[in-house]
C-alpha cells in the first residue's frame, strides 16, 4: 500500500484554479497533521501549507497565502489543496506529506509521488 | 520566510566523511529545536533522514548525523557510498510556518 497518492494535476491557465487531492493509507490519518509542498522545475523544496490533525487550523506560506486554502476529509482519508488565481510561478511538482506530529509542524515523515500543476496560456 | 542558506554542492569520495551546513537566523534555526534534513533522488519524493536536529527516523543508516550550532545546522555523512549521491535539503520550523535551505548536490568521487 502506497501510503500518500496525489492527484489533480494538469495544466491550467494563468488566473484559472485548480484542486488537487491527496490519499491516505497505511496510516491513522485523522492522528497527524498534514502538509502540502512543491518543486518548481530544477528548484528546489518549498513549503506551501499545513492543517492541523483535525482540520481546524491552517499555515501558509506568504507566497500563497489569500490564493491557495488545505483541507482535509478525515471520514475519506484525503487532504486538499485548492488552488484559485494561479500564476506561471506557482508551476510546480506538488507533494502532499505526512507530519511526525498531531498539530505542530516538525518533519515531513512520508512524502507522496508528487503530481505536476503547470500553469501557462 | 527567507530561505535558509546551503552550499550548492559538495563533494566526496567513497569512504571519506562530508558536512553540509544550512545557516539561518534566531528566528528559525536558532530559535527551535526543529531541524530536519531530506535527501531526493533524481526524479523522487524527497525522504526524511534527520529530524529535531539529531534524531534518525527508523530505517535511516547511522552514517546518517545532525547537529547544531547557534543558527547553523549540519548533516555529516560518513563512510561515503556512492549510493549517497542525491540533493539535500535541510528544513526548520519558522513560527507557524516551516522554511526549506536551497539544497546540496552530493557528489562522491
Amino acid at each position: 500500500q502506497v501510503p500518500l497518492v496525489e492527484s489533480g494535476g494538469g495544466v491550467v491557465q494563468p488566473g484559472g484554479s485548480r484542486r488537487l487531492s491527496c490519499a491516505a493509507s497505511a496510516f491513522t490519518f485523522s492522528s497527524y497533521g498534514m502538509h502540502w509542498v512543491r518543486q518548481a522545475p530544477g528548484k528546489g523544496l518549498e513549503w506551501v501549507a499545513f492543517v492541523r490533525y483535525d482540520g481546524t487550523k491552517q499555515y501558509y506560506a506568504d507566497s500563497v497565502k489569500g490564493r491557495f486554502t488545505i483541507s482535509r476529509d478525515n471520514s475519506k482519508n484525503t487532504l486538499y489543496l485548492q488552488m484559485n488565481s494561479l500564476r506561471a510561478e506557482d508551476t510546480a511538482v506538488y507533494y502532499c506529506a505526512k507530519e511526525t506530529q498531531l498539530e505542530a509542524l516538525d518533519a515531513f515523515e512520508i512524502w507522496g509521488q508528487g503530481t505536476m500543476v503547470t500553469v501557462s496560456s | 520566510q527567507s530561505a535558509l542558506t546551503q552550499p550548492a554542492s559538495v563533494s566526496g569520495s567513497p569512504g571519506q566523511s562530508i558536512t553540509i551546513s544550512c545557516t539561518g537566523t534566531s528566528s528559525d534555526v536558532g530559535g527551535y529545536n526543529l531541524v530536519s534534513w531530506y535527501q531526493q533522488n533524481p526524479g523522487k519524493a524527497p525522504k526524511l533522514i534527520i529530524y529535531e536536529i539529531n534524531k534518525r527516523p527508523s530505517g535511516v543508516s547511522n552514517r546518517f548525523s545532525g547537529s547544531r550550532s547557534g543558527n547553523t545546522a549540519s548533516l555529516t555523512i560518513s563512510g561515503l557510498q556512492a549510493e549517497d549521491e542525491a540533493d539535500y535539503y535541510c528544513c526548520s520550523y519558522a513560527g507557524s510556518s516551516m522554511v526549506f535551505g536551497g539544497g546540496t548536490k552530493l557528489t562522491v568521487l
